[in-house]
């Protein structure tokens, strides 16, 4: 079955600095993979997805990159900054639902 | 364009009671999906509605249970709670529509079983 993974739960990274949120994911039929970021009180939010015919897709400060040899997904932020602290959870496709990792919490420090 | 609103926002249960949640999507979304989130476990598919039929499930016992009007309005109902079924309930809408969808969740539910 599908299984997605983080390697990391905690992360905490200086104002300004990049940060790199990793995921595995176990499902290499999965053709879609979605990062969301949840703050406190919240529901997730959606920042960025990338389809399986690529490797980078880039947006507002994020970028997410799909190795799809090793079954890896990455999101990158740059320049962050303290409204970025929140957790952060990549999803996979299956049949009409999303399965999503455990997440990474990432703290800012100012 | 109003998100997807949830309620109620908190509640307190105690066990061996039944709550019901419920669910507006965003206008023009056909398609509700609930998803059980705990500290540690992240977010568990339970199950999702198009058109008022249950369109998949993920793997939860049968007294968590849903529906959908044929206003897109979703319920999900969980009968003689457990400790264990103490969460955040999310629900979240997309259009339903083949091919990836992006989902846009509500703020969700707290339920806390005493």
């Amino acid at each position: 079955g599908e299984s997605v993974g983080l390697h990391l739960p905690t992360l905490s990274v200086q104002e300004g600095d990049n940060s790199i949120i990793n995921c595995a994911y176990s499902n290499s039929a999965s053709d879609y993979f979605i990062w969301y970021k949840q703050e406190s009180g919240k529901g997730p939010q959606f920042i960025i997805d990338i389809r399986s015919n690529m490797d980078k897709r880039q947006g507002q400060r994020v970028t997410v990159l799909l190795n799809k040899t090793v079954k890896h997904l990455s999101l990158q932020i740059a320049a962050t900054q303290p409204g970025d602290s929140a957790v952060y959870f990549c999803a996979e496709t299956g049949a009409n639902n999303l399965f999503f990792g455990t997440g990474t919490r990432l703290t800012v420090i100012p | 364009k109003a998100g997807v609103t949830q309620t109620p926002r908190y509640l307190i249960k105690t066990r061996g009671q039944q709550v019901t949640l419920s669910c507006s999507p965003i206008s023009g979304h056909r398609s509700v999906s609930w998803y059980q989130q705990t500290p540690g476990q992240g977010l568990q598919f339970l199950f999702e509605y198009f058109s008022e039929t249950q369109r998949n499930k993920g793997n939860f016992p049968g007294r968590f249970s849903g529906r959908q009007f044929s206003n897109s309005r979703s319920e999900m109902n969980v009968s003689t709670l457990e400790l264990g079924d103490s969460a955040l309930y999310l629900c979240a809408s997309d259009s339903g529509d083949s091919g990836a969808n992006v989902l846009t969740f509500g703020a969700g539910s707290r339920l806390t079983v005493l």
